[in-house]
């Protein structure tokens, strides 16, 4: 069983688009978190959504917005897409805020032409 | 604002031998650490975690990881490596607090290469 999925796996489109990558955890985890990883395989947080509470980093254009139908799904929504979105982008979920170990999915490679 | 510091881009190791993998981190309270691999196309998979008590702790796949204060290292280590842990190997910080998402924050990973 897959603890964290995301879908699609790949995703290419061209600038100015609107897409969505989807995430679900089955692990009944009360926070989950968007993660990007660039080309240089760098790792950091978008944002954390834990019971309702959207916890966002202020590095992150508001073309990026998060939507959590219930627990466990948090979909990614990215307005206007530009050629500095390409990345790999991971969802992850974890029992609660703070110190505890987050669960990976296996990634959305977004590519933007 | 915590940092984490992975001093080694690469590192090749024969078959066999051991590895150690560095990682500083820069922390205003008790951390807690993580060291988390990324096999290539996949997604990160937790190796082991410190949080308190011992300061030697024990992963899956045969890792262990060190934590020691007074240097803000929380090394990680295997006595005999084997091909298929050639991978990208990330320490990571947690959790990320002071106005930003309540997330790890990571190194920027080492990358490791196993030599038959």
């Amino acid at each position: 069983d897959t603890a964290v999925s995301q879908t699609p796996k790949y995703l290419v489109t061209q600038m100015g688009n609107d897409k969505s990558i989807k995430c679900e955890q089955n692990l009944g985890h009360d926070t989950m978190y968007w993660y990007k990883q660039d080309s240089k395989k760098f790792l950091k947080i978008m944002f954390s959504y834990n019971n309702k509470e959207l916890i966002i980093n202020e590095t992150v254009p508001n073309r990026f917005s998060p939507k959590s139908p219930d627990k466990a799904h948090l979909n990614l929504h990215i307005n206007s897409l530009e050629l500095g979105d390409s990345a790999v982008y991971f969802c992850a979920s974890s029992s609660g805020p703070g110190g505890y170990e987050q669960y990976f999915g296996p990634g959305t490679r977004l590519t933007v032409t | 604002a915590q940092s984490v510091t992975q001093p080694d881009i690469h590192i090749t190791v024969s078959e066999g031998a051991s590895l150690e993998l560095r990682c500083n981190y820069s922390y205003g309270a008790t951390p807690y650490l993580f060291w988390y691999v990324q096999s290539p196309g996949q997604g990160l998979q937790l190796l082991l975690k410190y949080f308190s008590g011992d300061t030697l702790v024990q992963g899956i796949k045969g890792f262990e990881a060190e934590f020691k204060r007074s240097q803000s290292s929380f090394n990680l280590r295997k006595p005999s490596v084997h091909w298929s842990d050639a991978a990208e190997y990330f320490c990571a910080v947690g959790p990320y607090s002071g106005g930003g998402a309540d997330g790890l924050t990571f190194g920027k990973g080492t990358h490791l290469i196993i030599q038959p």
